[in-house]
């Protein structure tokens, strides 16, 4: 059974651009969360979609979305890249609530803006 | 809302050692897990631990739900289990998130 795919792995961009990343989960999985690490604020909740709903944001401004399709697979959009913004970002799946099963990891996007 | 507090946020061994990590949380918790973050940055599932004792190899886990904390102990260590180790948990009640301690960064010497 394949796990928690994030594409791509590596991003570098500019101050100002947009960002998009994806997340494919474990398959029959329905709930995905994504989740943002740096070296100061540790590992952060920044929303979690199940069946296409976005249920639960973090404290995150704005230029941060996401959206999930009818096959599970999730995106994260981050508009107006800050040097902030550079951080590791997690994707995880869980079969159905976070909180009553356990959660799967993907091997994150690290993104540097510069 | 929740905190979660690991402790101690550093450890060194030499290989062979022992260890015990510990994560205090502050309110009651659906789900508790442990995680181990490989050099590449992925977490990697050791234990998904709302209540009782696993073991899975020289890894076993303790979480005493009623007293809000949990355990995790590495027998004859490794270099390979260097790293951080991160214990996260779902407040009960609440959104359903994770809630990430700060980690202990274990380092294991030849």
């Amino acid at each position: 059974k394949a796990g928690v795919t994030q594409t791509p792995r590596y991003l570098i961009k500019t101050r100002g651009q947009q960002v998009t990343l994806s997340c494919s989960p474990i398959s029959g999985h329905r709930s995905v969360s994504w989740y943002q690490q740096t070296p100061g604020q540790g590992l952060q909740f920044l929303f979690e979609y199940f069946s296409e709903t976005q249920r639960n944001k973090g404290n995150f401004p704005g230029r941060f979305s996401g959206r999930q399709f009818s096959n599970s697979r999730s995106e994260m959009n981050v508009s107006t890249l800050e040097l902030g913004d550079s951080a590791l970002y997690l994707c995880a799946s869980s079969s159905i609530a976070t909180g009553y099963t356990e959660a799967f990891f993907g091997q994150g996007t690290r993104l540097t803006v510069v | 809302g929740i905190q979660v507090e690991q402790s101690p946020p550093d450890l060194i061994l030499q290989e062979g050692a022992n260890s015990t990590l510990r994560c205090n949380f502050s309110d009651s918790v659906n789900n508790l897990q442990w995680f181990h973050q490989n050099p590449w940055g992925q977490l990697i599932n050791l234990f998904y631990i709302p209540s009782g004792t696993k073991q899975n190899g020289r890894l076993s886990a303790t979480t005493v739900a009623t007293e809000r904390y949990s355990l995790l102990y590495i027998s004859s260590s490794q270099t390979t289990d260097s790293g951080v180790y991160f214990c996260a948990v779902v407040l009960q009640g609440g959104s359903e998130k994770l809630v990430f301690g700060k980690g202990t960064k274990l380092t294991v010497n030849p």
